[in-house]
């Protein structure tokens, strides 16, 4: 059963426009929800977070929006850059300890 | 080094040897966790350090997997009698404790059973 889903398996994005990734969960015990940014070879890069008690979060180019009540967040990317082609991974918490992961959703920014 | 490290970035081995992998957290970090990947597949928890005890272990998957940190420290995985399955790469991560959610992943050690 899994409780973090990435409907999308791939992104593709023309640069200077807006990437919306999306993340559906069930558990609703889950009180904080964060995306990291994975490259190949490389381990997961923390890129944004956001409590259950909020509905945004802005950091620059970044915002993570929360739906508790559609049990769905996303992570909006504008203007998207060409370095900005990674795996995206959704992941959420409750009492910060093991984090449940999406299967993740390829980016793909074209030039 | 200010991140997350790895030993070794890879492991052939094979099935049926033991083999151990690495994980030194970030200074100051008490609590670290490892995870997995297997191909096309999300990251898979296994097993949660709070200082050097383990409160959490409910995602090994088998008793062939223990781990063990020592010193609130550096940590090894260990996988007993590997079998093909195993094969995946095993991330492992670290944050500040209690209360702060975001863990820090270190590179990963792609371990391969032949």
């Amino acid at each position: 059963d899994q409780q973090v889903k990435q409907n999308s398996p791939s992104l593709s994005v023309q640069e200077g426009r807006i990437s919306i990734l999306n993340c559906d969960y069930t558990n609703s015990m889950f009180d904080y929800f964060l995306w990291y940014k994975k490259y190949p070879a490389e381990g997961p890069t923390f890129l944004i977070s956001i409590s259950s008690i909020k509905d945004k979060n802005e950091d620059g180019r970044f915002t993570v929006f929360l739906n508790k009540s559609a049990k769905h967040l996303s992570l909006h990317i504008v203007p998207s850059q060409p370095g900005d082609s990674a795996v995206y991974f959704c992941a959420a918490s409750y009492g910060s300890y093991q984090l449940t992961f999406g299967k993740g959703t390829k980016l793909s920014v074209i030039p | 080094g200010a991140g997350v490290s790895q030993s070794p970035s890879n492991k052939v081995t094979e099935k049926g040897k033991d083999v151990e992998l690495r994980c030194d957290p970030i200074s100051g970090h008490t609590a670290l966790y490892w995870y997995r990947q297997s191909l096309g597949q999300g990251l898979e928890f296994l097993i949660y350090f709070q200082g050097n005890s383990a409160p959490d272990k409910s995602g090994l998957p088998s008793d062939r997997f223990s781990a063990e940190r020592t010193g609130g420290s550096v940590s090894t995985l260990t996988i007993q009698r590997t079998q093909q399955e195993d094969s995946a790469v095993y991330l492992c991560a670290s944050s500040r404790g209690q209360g702060f959610y975001e863990q820090y992943f270190g590179p990963g050690t792609r371990l391969t059973v032949t």
